[in-house]
């Protein structure tokens, strides 16, 4: 069964600091990847998404990841934190099949941004 | 503009007082779930639908039904809420694999149960 891990229930940087948020992920066949945050109070909106091609992919709001197969992670970066980005970060995957299935949402990261 | 309504958005009641939450998505998805967010567990599914009058145990259906009578509309019925139905509540929906099963969410309903 596939399963997500999100190192660091809670990360804090400073603002203007570089943020990195760290997601594994377990499957013998590469899953589609995705990022959603969820701001307070709100429902969870798409950062970005691998599907295919190239690894890097870039997302909303300044935020990247990249897909290394080797290492079974999607870690999520952005250069340079701003308060605004102050939310709870999930990372999920789904597998690549040609019927539905269902997405596995890992625990999530809240982060935390120190002015 | 595509999005998912949910309804309501805070909720507290009593133990055993049924109780429904709606759920309507204008995106002509056919592909509807439930999920329930609780501290330190990330998001689990609890019901799923893939069209009309089809639905599906997510990982944790006891307590809850749901049906789906129209594409647009997934209701999330609690027959005899329990105080550990506690949690924040997320409809979403998905074009399917056409759309890597992409889910798009509601507004979530926070759900207290005295």
């Amino acid at each position: 069964a596939q399963s997500v891990t999100q190192l660091g229930s809670h990360v804090s940087v400073s603002e203007g600091a570089l943020v990195l948020l760290r997601c594994n992920y377990s499957s013998s066949v590469p899953p589609y990847l995705f990022w959603y945050v969820q701001y307070p109070n709100q429902g969870l909106q798409l950062l970005l998404k691998y599907t295919t091609g190239a690894t890097l992919v870039k997302g909303i709001n300044g935020f990247e990841a990249e897909f290394k197969k080797s290492e079974t992670s999607f870690h999520l970066t952005k250069p340079s934190a701003h308060m605004s980005d102050a939310a709870e970060y999930f990372c999920a995957v789904s597998p690549r099949k040609t019927s539905y299935d269902k997405v596995i949402f890992g625990p999530g990261t809240s982060l935390s941004v120190i002015p | 503009e595509a999005q998912v309504t949910q309804n309501p958005r805070y909720l507290i009641t009593v133990t055993g007082k049924k109780l429904t939450v709606t759920c309507s998505q204008n995106m002509n998805h056919e592909y509807m779930s439930w999920y329930r967010q609780d501290p330190g567990l990330g998001l689990r599914q609890i019901y799923y639908s893939m069209n009309v009058e089809v639905t599906d145990k997510g990982d944790v259906p006891e307590g809850y039904k749901v049906s789906r009578k129209e594409k647009r509309n997934f209701p999330l019925i609690l027959e005899s809420p329990s105080p550990n139905q506690t949690s924040l509540y997320f409809c979403a929906s998905t074009a399917g694999v056409a759309d890597y099963n992409e889910q798009f969410f509601g507004p979530g309903t926070r759900l207290t149960v005295l």
